[in-house]
């Protein structure tokens, strides 16, 4: 089992959609979480932190439940420059152990 | 200004050649990392440094040796390389203390 799994996705979505992106770690020791954001052959950026109590940026808001070992990505009223992939990324070991997940990439259409 | 660069951007090199790909940071960072994304595009650490020390090796094969000659500047080195080490290669760097990585534009190596 992958230590952190994402939805394989394509998801395919009109703009103005909002669509959901779901992400499980196994490491019950991860300590914090990111979403990040690659475009096609480009580096990977920081979309946001992942908060316990849920936090929210714009358009975007993200979940973690620690129980559940379970963390989500909403994005709201979705724009073409939305298009990319996004990667749930799970770290330990005081930051120096990054896990990736595989990805989930979004297709926004006009 | 770059705040992570890595040289060189494209790397095409014959099957048993050594190899070594550059990355400097600016941001004043006291970490740093190596990452491989492969053709399916899964990143993958396989380094991870602090103040020059290695911290982290992602159970790498001893053919790549990171050196690090000072906090701004973390290079690798991979010796006699195969089909299999065809891949983009990813530096980054975080203040450390699972904060934000900023990733450098990343090498295209192919081995041929």
């Amino acid at each position: 089992r992958k230590e952190v799994e994402q939805d394989p996705g394509p998801f395919n979505v009109p703009e103005g959609a909002t669509v959901a992106f779901n992400c499980t770690y196994s490491n019950s020791a991860s300590q914090s979480f990111f979403w990040y954001r690659q475009d096609c052959r480009k580096e990977p950026k920081l979309l946001m932190s992942v908060y316990s109590s849920g936090n929210e940026d714009g358009r975007f808001t993200a979940q973690l439940n620690r129980a559940s070992q379970y963390i989500s990505l909403l994005i709201r009223d979705s724009k073409l420059s939305d298009s990319a992939t996004y990667l749930c990324v799970v770290e330990y070991t005081g930051g120096f152990k990054t896990i990736f997940g595989a990805g989930t990439r979004l297709f926004v259409k006009a | 200004d770059t705040a992570v660069s890595q040289t060189p951007k494209y790397l095409v090199t014959q099957m048993g050649n050594d190899k070594s790909i550059k990355c400097e940071q600016n941001l004043g960072h006291d970490t740093m990392y190596w990452y491989k994304q492969d053709s399916k595009k899964f990143l993958k650490i396989m380094f991870s440094y602090n103040n020059k020390e290695l911290i982290i090796n992602e159970t790498v094969p001893n053919r790549f040796s990171p050196k690090s000659p000072d906090k701004a500047h973390l290079n690798l080195h991979i010796n006699s390389l195969e089909l299999g080490d065809s891949a983009v290669y990813f530096c980054a760097s975080s203040p450390g203390g699972a904060r934000e990585q900023f990733f450098g534009p990343g090498t295209r190596l192919t081995v041929l």
